[in-house]
């Protein structure tokens, strides 16, 4: 249980063109999803924090006009980077929040997205 | 805030040998602890993880220790094999963080040569 995908595992495009990364908890409802950046050989740094219903919470120097994060329902974030250019190339990961009653909540990661811009 | 340190790789191995990867953290209150492993081209997986003082989380032959008195979370196994090649990382949450947001150390590479 507690799986998170992701979609699409890899993209390409061109400079200029937005791009829509999907994460879904396939088997868990989850209120809260995180989306990360992570560059090569480095940690995760997070983005925003996604809530189901309302609008994100961005993490500090993150730009939201252009990182544009919709949690439509329970079980779907979308992160949607608008206008790309070469230096959004990365590898964007998403995590989904299980709650668990009388325990720590622990988060599920997708496999990432590598987003190349050329 | 919350940080968390991590020993900095890249860790190279022979297969059987003993690992050991240190991490320490600083928080407030009493964070949970995790270890979280990426293997090539992938996302992260969870490993194992600790709640409280003297928990010990384990999975898959790895063992971590909850030492709040050293404030540590040390990723240890007994005998490695050439598939645990991967990057390791320490996490804290429910320290400072609102939210049970996760503060990451900067990641380990493990490297296990047959």
């Amino acid at each position: 249980g507690a799986v998170v995908s992701q979609h699409p595992s890899w993209v390409i495009c061109k400079s200029g063109t937005s791009v829509k990364i999907e994460c879904r908890s396939l088997d868990f409802q989850a209120t809260t999803m995180f989306w990360y950046r992570q560059f090569p050989k480095q940690s995760l740094m997070l983005m925003a924090t996604s809530n189901e219903g309302s609008k994100a919470t961005y993490e500090q120097g993150v730009e939201k006009d252009k990182f544009l994060i919709n949690h439509a329902s329970l079980t779907l974030s979308t992160l949607t980077v608008t206008s790309a250019h070469p230096e959004d190339s990365s590898f964007y990961i998403c995590s989904a929040r299980l709650p668990r009653r009388g325990s720590t909540d622990t988060q599920y990661f997708g496999p990432g997205t590598r987003l190349t811009v050329l | 805030g919350d940080s968390v340190t991590q020993m900095e790789g890249p860790v190279t191995l022979s297969e059987e040998a003993f690992l050991t990867i240190n991490c320490t953290y600083t928080a407030t209150g009493y964070p949970s602890l995790f270890w979280y492993v990426q293997y090539p081209g992938e996302g992260l997986q969870l490993l194992l993880k600790a709640t409280k003082a003297d928990d010990k989380g384990s999975n898959k032959g790895f063992e971590a220790t909850y030492r709040k008195e050293t404030t540590s979370f040390h990723l240890e196994k007994g005998s490695v094999q050439v598939s645990d090649s991967a990057v390791y990382f320490c996490a804290l949450s429910g320290g400072n963080n609102a939210g049970n947001m996760l503060t990451f150390g900067g990641g380990t590479r493990l490297m296990v040569k047959p």
